[in-house]
């Protein structure tokens, strides 16, 4: 595709209710990375996959997260049980390579608010 | 750990007047920096960046200088334009696959 995409754009789910939000990477792009984006703040990692290994959770805030790339392409992050606490902007970027010379390209991000 | 802290917004400015957004940070080694910029309603688009020690990164007029010595980032632009208000992140790049950590963000709003 032409850019990140992101779905839905929007989500408003109960407490408790479990979510999954999508993720399509620009194709052949080998990293992809979740950042979470609390308003009025700056995005804060959450997790990196390269092609469909997961190098990097640290950034999870609990094991309510959950993400996967199992064909390399799509990711999906899911949330269990979600807490008000998780509402935020969900974004999405990748970039072709690992290199710090690559372009990184974010989506537009999935707002998800918890009631 | 490492950490990027930028100035509190909102900036407020007159169309054509001169823009500095500080930016510091805290790291290990030797990361790369960068400003992001997001236009409303938009997702966040790289605006320049710098990968070593007295680089200096430009776009559209934005400029910052990699300062080693002052371990700052400081976005600047010579004269500013409406189409420029937007929310801008400083954001440092580590490891061996660029994990970017970001400021809180500086809100710029430019009037006619």
């Amino acid at each position: 595709g032409a850019g990140v995409s992101q779905s839905p754009r929007y989500k408003v789910a109960k407490r408790g209710q479990d979510v999954a939000l999508r993720c399509d990477p620009i194709s052949g792009h080998v990293s992809l990375f979740w950042y979470q984006q609390a308003l009025g703040q700056g995005p804060e990692f959450l997790t990196y996959f390269q092609n469909e290994a997961q190098l990097d959770k640290s950034g999870l805030p609990s094991d309510r997260f959950f993400a996967e790339r199992p064909e390399g392409s799509v990711s999906t992050l899911k949330i269990q049980r979600t807490q008000q606490e998780d509402s935020a902007v969900y974004l999405c970027a990748s970039s072709l390579s690992p290199l710090s010379r690559e372009k990184l390209f974010f989506g537009s991000g999935t707002q998800l608010s918890v009631l | 750990g490492n950490s990027v802290t930028q100035m509190e917004g909102p900036v407020t400015l007159s169309e054509e007047a001169f823009l500095t957004i500080n930016c510091t940070y805290t790291a290990t080694g030797y990361p790369s920096l960068f400003w992001y910029v997001q236009y409303p309603g938009e997702g966040l688009q790289l605006l320049l960046k710098a990968t070593k020690a007295d680089d200096k990164g430009s776009n559209k007029g934005f400029e910052a200088t990699y300062r080693k010595e002052t371990t700052s980032f400081h976005l600047e632009k010579g004269s500013v334009q409406v189409s420029d208000s937007a929310v801008y992140f400083c954001a440092l790049g580590s490891g061996g696959y660029n994990k970017l950590i970001f400021g809180a963000g500086t809100r710029l709003a430019v009037h006619p």
